[in-house]
């Protein structure tokens, strides 16, 4: 069975550009979370959905980013402007069912440079 | 504020050794614990799940125990081996929090070698 799919697997672009990093989550899977991943702080959950619909955006750093999903495999996490300090490396993931007792299923990520 | 905690110095063991890894957390009183493995340029792979009325859960070479009253899990790794050098982070949900989110611990990595 395919995994999680992400794209691209690496992102190197400029300062103030728009930056969209896509997933394809496990089919039947209802949730979708977007984790970053830095040195600093480790692996952060930005934002779930849960049949599509965004739950909890409270990890989303600023404005700068949004999350949609517009069926159930298919989402974008997209960052205008980027900024250099959005480097890091951007996982999804996605769950059969959103308890705590569900394993997550993630991508292998996308590694972002913003010069 | 909640935290989770784990050692953040790799730890070095010779093949056929265990190692245990720990995962403390403050503030917390999670339903479920989980453990992840993570190899470098890759996502988390999910390894085991314990609930918190489990003392101890086990998979093939892989021990979890899971102490509310310590607010601690220790995952052990018996007998080994090079290929299972690697970090391994542990995450926990909230049941006051949102439906589903995990939160993960920072990692420890281990280094197994021959």
């Amino acid at each position: 069975d395919a995994g999680v799919i992400q794209s691209p697997r690496h992102e190197v672009t400029e300062m103030g550009q728009e930056v969209t990093l896509r997933c394809k989550p496990i089919s039947g899977h209802d949730y979708l979370f977007w984790y970053r991943q830095t040195m600093m702080r480790g692996l952060e959950l930005l934002i779930y959905f849960n049949n599509n619909v965004p739950i909890d955006d409270s990890g989303m750093p600023e404005d700068r980013f949004s999350a949609k999903m517009p069926n159930a495999s298919f989402s974008t996490l997209k960052i205008q402007p980027s900024e250099p300090r959005d480097s890091a490396v951007y996982f999804c993931a996605s769950s059969q069912l959103g308890a705590g007792n569900q394993p997550q299923h993630f991508g292998d990520g996308t590694r972002l440079s913003i010069l | 504020s909640q935290k989770i905690e784990q050692n953040s110095e790799a730890l070095n063991i010779q093949e056929g050794k265990t190692a245990t890894l720990t995962c403390n957390y403050t503030n917390y009183s999670p339903a479920y614990l989980q453990w992840y493995r993570q190899d470098p340029g890759r996502g988390p792979v999910f390894l085991l799940l314990i609930r918190e009325n489990e003392k101890e859960k086990r998979k093939e070479r892989l021990k979890v125990t899971f102490d509310t009253t310590l607010k601690q899990s220790l995952f052990h790794i018996t007998a080994s081996q090079p290929a299972d050098s690697a970090t391994y982070l542990c995450a926990l949900d909230n049941p006051t929090d949102s439906w589903g989110k995990l939160q993960f611990g920072a990692g420890t990595q281990v280094v197994v070698t021959p």
